[in-house]
């Protein structure tokens, strides 16, 4: 079945740029109608979305997040990645890759990478 | 931003209870709610989307309603491994998709 798992160093230094990678495994990141997402979570806290992209290359991104955020595709490696820029440590927390399955009233976060802590410090 | 509210934010509850979660919306997002549980240190699982359709291999003592503003996740009878923290999730409009604060529900 497919799996997600999210790579990426965990530590990153106030104002760089946080990159992280999920890689898809068990299935095509190009089949049905699926499209991939990014959502974070800071410890002990609730969780936020961060955008998605489909295969295609169109993306979406919180607004709250946009003017930092860019998300990408490599269907030839089957990834999908993640940069972040300008850190804070407000952007420490747990980073989860996620499968988005859409259809009649629902796009539902239906895959989940086992998500990877990045702290932002220096 | 649509903003999701649960209540309660907390409960305690004993195996076999019937437990109740409440979500509310701060707008109409007509169906387009899902449902999520999570244990610590592990990713979300999806148990309901559209507001009540149980997700593939999720067990039948879940179940969702409600539509508009207003919806519930039940659970008819808790077992041991459903203490957890609960999610509710709009996805009626991705400027941003966003999620409820939580509802923890542990043992009694």
């Amino acid at each position: 079945q497919v799996q997600l798992q999210e790579s990426g160093p965990g530590l990153v230094k106030p104002s760089q740029t946080l990159s992280l990678t999920c890689t898809v495994s068990g299935g095509s990141i190009s089949s049905g109608s699926y499209y991939w997402s990014w959502i974070r979570q800071p410890a002990g806290k609730g969780l936020e979305w961060i955008g998605r992209i489909y295969t295609s290359g169109s993306t979406n991104y919180n607004p709250s997040l946009k003017s930092r955020v860019t998300i990408s595709v490599d269907t030839s490696k089957n990834q999908f990645s993640l940069k972040l820029s300008s850190v804070t440590a407000a952007d420490t927390a747990v980073y989860y890759c996620a499968r988005v399955v859409y259809g009649d009233y629902h796009d539902a976060f239906d895959i989940w990478g086992q998500g990877t802590m990045v702290t932002v410090s220096s | 931003d649509i903003q999701m509210t649960q209540s309660p934010s907390s409960l305690s509850a004993s195996v076999g209870d019937r437990v109740t979660i409440t979500c509310r919306a701060s707008q109409s997002i007509s169906s387009y709610l899902n449902w999520y549980q999570q244990k610590p240190g592990k990713a979300p699982k999806l148990l309901i989307y559209a507001a009540s359709s149980l997700q593939s291999g999720v067990p039948s003592r879940f179940s969702g309603s409600g539509s508009g503003t207003d919806f519930t996740l039940t659970i008819s009878s808790l077992q041991p491994e459903d203490f957890a923290t609960y999610y509710c999730q709009q996805s009626y409009s991705t400027r941003p998709f966003t999620f409820g604060p939580g509802t923890k529900v542990d043992i009694k």
